[in-house]
């Protein structure tokens, strides 16, 4: 299953909202009705973070300005008001047809 | 929290063999409750999922990297392994290490990752 991000480049204004598109080649509804779809965070110098699981979950810490939504092959994260903290690379993934897992290409997001 | 940490050679020649560890503290690998992951991530390039273990024995590979990797667990150190063999210069990458929580499969994918560590494959 093939991934795709938009943009690659997304520059941002502090305090302004961000929105990274995912795109899947197929439908990522699995037969047990769940849709398996990750979003994770790299900053700079780190190693990956998950942020949110099954298109809508935010993980533990996460901050609430985070949020993903989507179905079947058409997901989105938005982060409402963007802070310095953010920048960096965002990654889509997909579990649902599986093996083997795969990554989007990658979103950078910078600071205007 | 647990965490984890790769170590592992940083320089591999060509045709060799790529060996790292990953040493998990804050619990235990025996805990039949997880898959034991490696991903990597080639310089300047996006995330690439290796396989993963538990310790129960599932084991599952990436198809594209399947006939060279080896995946396993050391219960007594509490680490688990990758082996890669007859690696090339497409094997340099930054190699992390990472978790899977809960046995289901399909899953939610890799909730906790190591630092990640880079190894270089060159003559």
């Amino acid at each position: 299953v093939v991934m795709t991000q938009s943009p690659l480049s997304l520059p941002v204004t502090l305090g302004q909202p961000a929105s990274i598109s995912c795109k899947s080649s197929q439908s990522l509804v699995h037969g047990d009705g769940n849709t398996y779809l990750n979003w994770f965070q790299q900053r700079p110098g780190q190693s990956p973070r998950r942020l949110i699981y099954k298109v809508s979950n935010r993980d533990s810490g996460v901050p609430d300005r985070f949020n993903g939504s989507g179905s079947a092959s058409d997901f989105t994260l938005k982060i409402s008001r963007v802070e310095a903290e953010d920048v960096g690379l965002y990654y889509c993934m997909q579990g649902t047809h599986w093996p083997p897992y795969t990554f989007g290409q990658g979103t950078k997001l910078e600071i205007k | 929290q647990m965490q984890l940490q790769e170590s592992g050679p940083g320089l591999v020649k060509p045709s060799q063999t790529l060996s790292l560890t990953c040493t998990v503290s804050g619990g235990s690998i025996r805990s039949g409750d997880y898959y034991w992951s490696w991903l990597r991530q080639p310089p300047g390039r996006g995330l690439e999922w290796i396989g993963f273990m538990s310790y129960s024995g599932g084991t599952y590979n990436n198809p594209s990297l399947e006939s060279r990797l080896t995946i396993s667990l050391d219960t007594s150190k509490n680490q688990f392994s990758l082996k890669l063999n007859f690696v090339t210069v497409a094997d340099t990458a930054v190699y992390y290490c990472a978790r899977v929580k809960g046995l289901s499969l399909p899953n939610d994918g890799f909730d906790i990752w190591g630092q990640g560590t880079l190894v270089t494959v060159s003559s």
